[in-house]
């Protein structure tokens, strides 16, 4: 069935670093891809997401291509701040069928100032 | 911006007792999910409901659990009898297509 893989965390970085927090799925077809936050005591947010090779998703300075060559949508923000210290998780779903969310483990971010 | 809201935000249950956790979903969506969070796992999927039936169901979802849409504005997810391994954060999703999900905040349940 279909699956995604995130890198593990949790993910501690400094104020202004770069990020990236790798995303690889296995699917058939040609799955969207979602990129999901969870702030703390909160529900999932949308992030950004792709519906095909080659688009690239961004929302609030986070981007993410989707690579269908490498089957991967990595998440990056060039310079991350104290409030993007949240958990990230990667999602697919199909066109066909009942369009259910397959989730990643999730990759909890911590952004020290 | 339209909200997918969730009550209760917690509860505590006797292991064995019937919970019921609600939802009520963006008013023009027209699929509903039940997803749940185990502490520190990921996300997984439990169950899809459209035009007033599922459309689709994991493993998880077994005959411990059971959904309704009772109202036409209310979407409810029942445990018969809960146990322990049964306490997780329950998201409530809806969606008009396959791309626009709204989660709500989540009910998590302790089951002791």
């Amino acid at each position: 069935g279909d699956s995604v893989t995130q890198m593990e965390g949790p993910v501690t970085l400094s104020e202004e670093a770069f990020l990236t927090i790798n995303c690889t799925y296995t699917a058939t077809g040609y799955p969207s891809l979602f990129w999901y936050v969870q702030y703390p005591g909160e529900g999932l947010q949308l992030l950004l997401k792709a519906t095909k090779a080659d688009d690239k998703g961004s929302n609030k300075g986070f981007e993410a291509t989707y690579r269908k060559e490498t089957t991967s949508f990595h998440l990056e923000k060039g310079s991350v701040q104290v409030s993007d210290s949240a958990v990230y998780f990667c999602a697919l779903n199909q066109l066909q069928g009942a369009q259910k969310l397959v989730f990643g483990q999730g990759t909890r971010l911590t952004i020290n100032p | 911006e339209p909200e997918v809201t969730q009550t209760p935000s917690h509860q505590v249950t006797q292991m064995g007792q019937e919970v019921i956790l609600r939802c009520v979903p963006i008013s023009n969506h027209l699929y509903f999910y039940w997803y749940r969070q185990i502490l520190g796992q990921k996300v997984e999927f439990l169950v899809s409901f459209y035009n007033n039936e599922i459309s689709e169901k994991s493993e998880i979802f077994d005959d411990q659990f059971s959904v309704e849409r009772p109202d036409g504005s209310n979407f409810t997810l029942k445990i018969r009898s809960t146990k322990l391994e049964d306490s997780a954060m329950y998201f409530c999703a809806s969606s008009r297509d396959r791309y626009g999900y709204t989660f709500g905040s989540g009910t998590r349940l302790t089951v002791v």
